[in-house]
């Protein structure tokens, strides 16, 4: 069974910080990886998402880089702003997505 | 356009009552799922449909109902909730279920008293 873990689980910082949040997968048979955000009781943004045969994808301040063999995907967000406080999410992509379990970021002034 | 528009945004309904959510894209996805999510939880996944028929049902109380009655609609019918079953109630769409990006909704809040 496909297990999907995010780190850190929450993380706060001052505005002008390079963030780096974690997601690893137990299995590697997957098509993509895609990474979203959430703000509090409001639905699902895309970010990026990453193809199987790709290894990084960027947008933007967001980079996010795919490793496949060792089951780890990485978002780095450059510069940090107090709007980019929010819930950070991946998802493995077969036949479905299967959500991490989440990064709660918090970007103060 | 990469919108998927959910209604109702919130519902409020008691345990005996029957109500649908609806879900609506017009991107040309052919497939489409439903996903529930609780308070600081990550979404799960409910139902997928492919082209209209139903790919997968992630064992789902029978009191949870979808239905696919065009490529660009998704309904959920609800019937004899219990209080557990309040929460965030997300839509997506992706143009098939593998390799693309999928889109989601703003959710429907359900509050079951």
């Amino acid at each position: 069974k496909q297990e999907v873990t995010q780190i850190p689980a929450a993380l706060s910082v001052p505005e002008g910080e390079n963030l780096v949040l974690n997601c690893s997968f137990t299995d590697s048979a997957i098509y993509n990886l895609q990474w979203f955000r959430q703000d509090p009781g409001k639905g699902l943004t895309s970010l990026l998402l990453i193809q199987s045969s790709q290894r990084e994808q960027t947008s933007g301040r967001l980079n996010a880089s795919l490793d496949k063999s060792s089951g780890r995907s990485t978002l780095y967000i450059a510069a940090s702003q107090p709007g980019d406080s929010a819930t950070y999410l991946c998802a493995v992509v077969t036949d479905k997505l299967i959500f991490g379990t989440g990064t709660r970021l918090q970007v103060f002034p | 356009d990469t919108e998927v528009t959910q209604t109702p945004k919130h519902l409020v309904m008691g345990m005996t009552n029957k109500k649908s959510l609806k879900c609506e894209q017009h991107m040309g996805h052919r497939a489409m799922y439903w996903y529930k999510q609780k308070a600081k939880k990550p979404p799960e996944l409910m139902f997928v449909y492919s082209y209209e028929k139903l790919s997968i049902n992630e064992s789902v109380p029978s009191r949870f109902s979808p239905e696919c009655p065009n490529s660009s609609l998704l309904n959920l019918h609800l019937h004899a909730l219990q209080p557990e079953d309040s929460a965030l109630y997300l839509c997506a769409s992706s143009q098939r279920t593998e390799y693309t990006e999928a889109f989601f909704g703003q959710g429907t809040r359900l509050t079951v008293v």
